[in-house]
């Protein structure tokens, strides 16, 4: 079934270490989202990929990067983790941005750090 | 800059019973989702409302938009305990924003028997 898939679902690092987390879609889609969730919060846009144009919220701290090598894979690289990014980090989808064009999410990755 | 409110944050139902949740939002947009969330799991996709007065309904769940009010209503028709979960709505920011999603805070539902 064509689907977003997310690795690995559960990730411990350690406070400072470079962590990736992984996004791969059988979808096609051309636009990849990054959404942070903290703990009993609403889900929070990073940053989104139009194919391989990178677009940042302004609010998203640089400790956050992200790659998208081809359109099935994209990654999200946290440089120094602190505490404050433990969190659920939720992948989307959507084969074009406007209206008409649902987001799919991922089954997420927690990441805790120690 | 978009903002959406959503209330009560949290939601004791009884089984059997009828209840709301209410999603308001900030600035004109005429693209409304509800999304459910189970503990430790990713967002499903409920709705999708794309017009001023759309309703959608599926089994004991009912979404409807104003966008004039800019308000929508998830309603639950006589609680079961599998409703259990928290409910988001998100609104899209419209073309020139990438209709991107701004996410409510959630409302926590729990069913009681």
């Amino acid at each position: 079934d064509a689907m977003v898939i997310q690795n690995p679902r559960y990730q411990v690092t350690q406070f400072g270490k470079p962590v990736t987390l992984s996004c791969s879609q059988t979808l096609n889609h051309n636009v990849m989202y990054w959404y942070q969730q903290k703990s009993s919060q609403a889900p929070k846009l990073l940053f989104h990929y139009y194919d391989k144009d990178f677009n940042n919220e302004a609010d998203t701290p640089d400790n956050f990067q992200s790659r998208r090598p081809n359109t099935s894979f994209c990654f999200l690289d946290i440089r120094s983790p602190g505490l404050g990014d433990a969190a659920m980090y939720l992948c989307a989808t959507s084969r074009e941005t406007g209206r008409y064009y649902e987001q799919y999410f991922g089954p997420g990755t927690r990441l805790t750090v120690t | 800059e978009l903002k959406v409110e959503q209330n009560p944050l949290f939601l004791s139902m009884q089984e059997g019973k009828n209840y709301t949740i209410y999603c308001n939002y900030s600035t004109t947009s005429d693209r409304l989702y509800w999304y459910r969330q189970d503990p430790g799991k990713s967002l499903e996709s409920l709705f999708v409302l794309l017009s001023n007065g759309a309703v959608k309904q599926e089994g004991r769940l009912m979404a409807s938009l104003d966008t004039k009010a800019r308000l929508s209503t998830l309603h639950i028709t006589a609680a079961v305990h599998d409703l259990s979960a928290t409910y988001f709505c998100a609104v899209d920011r419209g073309e020139a924003a990438g209709n991107k999603l701004t996410f409510g805070g959630g409302t926590r539902v729990l069913v009681k028997p």
